[in-house]
């Protein structure tokens, strides 16, 4: 069965960096984009990006670049989201998504809470 | 791009029918059939509930049905049940590999 299982939480400071891993089971990874969503707590979702896992091309929300890294290691089938100079309103659950080409997500991990704190 | 027009919130009391609006522009919504709609309960990742408009995904009780006209998107569902309360989700495509979110809709069960 198809799966996605995302990293751990992490809390880190002002200014400092963080990336998330999205490993990936159950179908050939290079067959589907993976997508990146985040949810501010008690708000919606925001959509931050995907990118094409058989070439490595990427697309990022307006907002984000410049400071959002999607990448991925197809040995592994295993997905990364870097995300730097991070700020107290990036305090956010952190959901990588299979997306497919028709432009939906029809699996989700099951999110990692990144906390931005001093 | 801007975000898609979800109302905040909607209800119904079990058995009834509720429907949830999603309203872009012809640039998103009304420009392609690639909406798609997610119920998201509490502490709990997104699920896909509908995809190209009107599809429903293997396993998605059929009580759970989308349609679209012009630049509004529909989420109907029918005989709603105490386990439909949730957030509901509206995702479009917006053109040059972008997709655009709704703000959600808080559906309550009465």
């Amino acid at each position: 069965q198809v799966q996605l299982v995302q990293s751990g939480a992490e809390v880190k400071k002002p200014g400092a960096s963080v990336k998330v891993s999205c490993k990936a089971s159950g179908y050939t990874f290079t067959s589907y984009r993976i997508s990146w969503v985040r949810q501010a707590p008690g708000q919606g979702l925001e959509w931050m990006g995907w990118i094409t896992t058989y070439n490595g091309n990427t697309n990022y929300a307006q907002k984000l670049q410049g400071r959002v890294t999607m990448t991925t290691d197809t040995s592994t089938s295993t997905a990364y989201m870097e995300l730097r100079s991070l700020r107290s309103d990036d305090t956010a659950v952190y959901y990588c998504a299979r997306g497919d080409q028709r432009y939906y997500f029809d699996y989700w991990g099951q999110g990692t809470l990144v906390t931005v704190s001093s | 791009q801007s975000a898609l027009t979800q109302p905040p919130s909607a209800s119904g009391s079990p058995g009834q029918p509720v429907t949830i609006s999603c309203t872009g522009t012809s640039t998103d919504v009304g420009g392609y059939n690639y909406v798609s709609w997610y119920q998201q309960h509490p502490g709990k990742a997104p699920k896909l509930m509908i995809y190209e408009v009107s599809k429903r995904p293997s396993g998605v009780p059929d009580r759970f049905s989308g349609s679209k006209s012009g630049n509004t998107a529909s989420l109907t569902v029918s005989g709603l049940q105490a386990e439909d309360e949730a957030d509901y989700y509206c995702i479009s495509y917006a053109g040059s590999n972008n997709v655009v979110f709704g703000g959600g809709t808080k559906l309550t069960v009465l």
